[in-house]
């Protein structure tokens, strides 16, 4: 099963709303990975992480490696319709393809 | 570059079946890995392959297996069907240690 704590479960916002989730980990990783994941298609690339206290954009997503290396943070700024799905955190140890997932963040945008 | 991709996308079959699902990877990536994701479980490791060796297994049952090709190439297969194994098959391709691409899945159901 998963060993990371993703949070929040679910969250329903507005429309140019920001938007933050965040992972925890009983277990140090030493790559940290968020993906995003529409119905009935595989989960999809946003960020991967590969140093402590690394902090990476990707258009309005923002995503911070935890400095001890058992947290991460995603945000979404100005939040646009096609932001909706499902958001999973992922943690990886290098050279090892076992990556442990979040329970997942269900994201809902109110236009 | 094509993505990684999965056939057969859906699959219907009944419980003391086998069944084997085809994950081709991104061109030049050679390790190959495979999740299932259900509901009440959510992502879990299956095993990774690479260069046509297992390299890692989660914690699955003998049921199910795996294989790689020359071509990187990879397929599962599950023998002696259960309800319980009704879930999305996950492929995903990285080159050795790197990031995970995924295909969009084999949604699979048991009856």
């Amino acid at each position: 099963g998963q060993q990371l704590n993703q949070s929040p479960q679910s969250m329903f916002i507005q429309e140019g709303e920001d938007v933050s989730m965040n992972c925890t980990s009983s277990s140090i990783f030493n790559t940290w990975l968020w993906y995003k994941q529409d119905p009935g298609e595989g989960p999809v690339l946003l960020i991967a992480l590969y140093k402590a206290g690394e902090l990476t954009s990707n258009g309005r997503l923002t995503a911070q490696f935890g400095i001890t290396r058992k947290d991460s943070f995603l945000n979404i700024s100005a939040s646009i319709p096609s932001d909706v799905g499902i958001y999973f955190c992922a943690g990886q140890l290098w050279n090892n393809n076992d990556m442990r997932f979040g329970a997942g963040t269900r994201l809902t945008v109110k236009p | 570059k094509a993505g990684v991709t999965q056939t057969p996308r859906y699959l219907i079959k009944t419980r003391g079946q086998q069944v084997t699902l085809s994950c081709s990877p991104i061109s030049g990536h050679r390790s190959v890995s495979w999740y299932q994701q259900t509901p009440g479980q959510g992502l879990q490791f299956l095993f990774e392959y690479f260069s046509e060796t297992q390299r890692n297994k989660g914690n699955f049952p003998g049921r199910f297996s795996g294989r790689q090709f020359s071509n990187s190439r990879s397929e599962m297969n599950v023998s002696t069907l259960e309800l319980g194994d009704s879930a999305l098959y996950l492929c995903a391709s990285s080159s050795l240690g790197e990031t995970q691409y995924f295909g969009p899945g084999t949604r699979l159901l048991v009856l």
